[in-house]
């Protein structure tokens, strides 16, 4: 089977750094992908990574370690903006449609 | 360079109805996914059309069908609508091969009732 989890919803302060992560186990292997989604509104693409490592792009970073079924997304110096849900998805194989978790819905307070 | 688009953006239909969305694919792409989201869940495939012809298909009754046009825009049907195919139906476009990233378009709101 296939299974994607991570935290349902996560709260923090403006200014601050938060860690989301995503556990998976899926049939096959080739890709992670985090997704942002504000309410009513299509998912965005974040990053992908395939290699373990991290890859960082501005105040967002992902993280990946494929021997542990592990990512995580860091986003620092949140903004209120970023209060949003946040999709990990992986994809199996070649092209494959993804598998998407259920999302953390991310709260950014003052 | 227009994104993926869909249209409608909302739609109301009754129980038993039969319903038709529509999506157009970012330029240069080929392939079209559809996704139905319900509130509070991820996205969950549906299926997947390249070249005018399914390639894969989840794990949805026969009562959800698609097609693609040769100029790759594709459509999703389903039949015979339940209170429980109310959710946010999101298509995503792609290049079957050399790319790896899913564009989204803003989805269809539909609810059944």
């Amino acid at each position: 089977g296939q299974n994607i989890d991570q935290p349902t919803e996560m709260t923090a302060t403006e200014g601050a750094i938060v860690q989301i992560n995503c556990t998976y186990q899926t049939s096959g292997f080739n890709g992670l992908f985090w997704y942002q989604q504000h309410a009513g509104e299509a998912p965005t693409f974040l990053s992908y990574n395939v290699l373990d490592g991290l890859e960082e792009k501005g105040r967002f970073s992902s993280f990946l370690s494929r021997s542990k079924g592990y990512s995580y997304l860091l986003l620092k110096e949140l903004q209120m903006k970023d209060s949003a849900s946040y999709l990990c998805a992986v994809r199996n194989s070649g092209n494959t449609p993804l598998v998407f978790g259920k999302g953390t819905r991310l709260s950014v307070i003052a | 360079d227009a994104g993926v688009t869909q249209s409608p953006t909302h739609l109301i239909k009754t129980r038993g109805q039969q319903v038709t969305l529509r999506c157009s694919p970012k330029s240069g792409h080929d392939t079209v996914s559809w996704y139905q989201q319900a509130l509070g869940q991820g996205p969950q495939f549906i299926f997947q059309y390249y070249e005018e012809e399914e390639r894969q298909r989840g794990n949805f009754p026969d009562r959800f069908s698609g097609h693609q046009f040769p100029n790759y825009s594709s459509e999703l049907n389903v039949n015979a609508l339940l209170l429980g195919d109310s959710a946010l139906y999101l298509c995503a476009s792609s290049r079957p091969t050399g790319g790896y990233e899913q564009y989204f378009g803003p989805g269809t709101r539909l609810t059944v009732t």
